[in-house]
């Protein structure tokens, strides 16, 4: 079954303390993977989009990671205001495969 | 300032009434869709449009309906048929099926 699988759902982080987010496909297919920051209550905004394993992107504090099974986006010393939910999501020819999402929240 | 705005922001509807949500976007993208969120699952796609006068069904279309006759615009009725209405509903943009898209701020509809 296609699907895109977000890890873990809550993470918990003290200002400074780096961390990954892990996003893993099962998308027959693939043609690229999209990375959002998504405030609350508001809509997704676009961070990254990666097409091909071993492609890496940097913005800022984030970086962006693809494999053949997975992608990372790394955090490095995070700021309360990096505190937001982030969602990956792959596509192919057919159809978008958008993941439930990790709630990062980081500590001052 | 190029963007894509949803209105309203908030509505409110009586069970048994059609409502129609707004979406414009004035960044000249061919392709428009509209999406779902629930609390604790992922978006998923009620429409789509890819060019003006045409659209497609995405996964949860029973319930829903959508016009694309102007490129700028792509409403979405939410209709009576629709089980579970109550939900924040995103509409976005991109230049083609595998651009990026960009997300309006959203419409959260309650049905009482």
């Amino acid at each position: 079954e296609d699907q895109v699988t977000q890890s873990p759902e809550a993470l918990r982080l003290q200002e400074g303390e780096s961390s990954s987010l892990n996003c893993s496909y099962t998308v027959s297919g693939l043609r690229g993977l999209f990375w959002y920051r998504q405030d609350p209550g508001k809509g997704p905004e676009f961070l990254f989009t990666l097409y091909s394993a071993g492609e890496e992107k940097e913005k800022e504090r984030l970086k962006a990671t693809l494999t053949k099974k997975e992608s990372f986006l790394h955090i490095t010393a995070p700021k309360p205001e990096d505190s937001a939910t982030y969602l990956c999501a792959g596509y192919n020819f057919n159809k978008f495969y958008f993941g439930s999402g990790t709630k990062l929240n980081v500590k001052p | 300032d190029g963007g894509i705005t949803q209105s309203p922001k908030y509505l409110f509807r009586k069970e048994g009434q059609n409502v129609t949500l707004s979406c414009e976007q004035n960044l000249n993208h061919d392709a428009m869709y509209w999406y779902r969120q629930d609390p604790g699952q992922g978006l998923r796609l009620i429409y789509y449009s890819q060019i003006v006068n045409d659209f497609q069904k995405g996964d949860i279309a029973e319930g829903y309906s959508v016009s694309r006759e102007k490129k700028e615009s792509f409403p979405l009725t939410v209709t009576s048929a629709q089980k579970n209405p109550t939900a924040f509903y995103l509409c976005a943009s991109s230049i083609g099926w595998e651009s990026e898209q960009y997300f309006g701020p959203g419409t959260r509809l309650t049905v009482t």
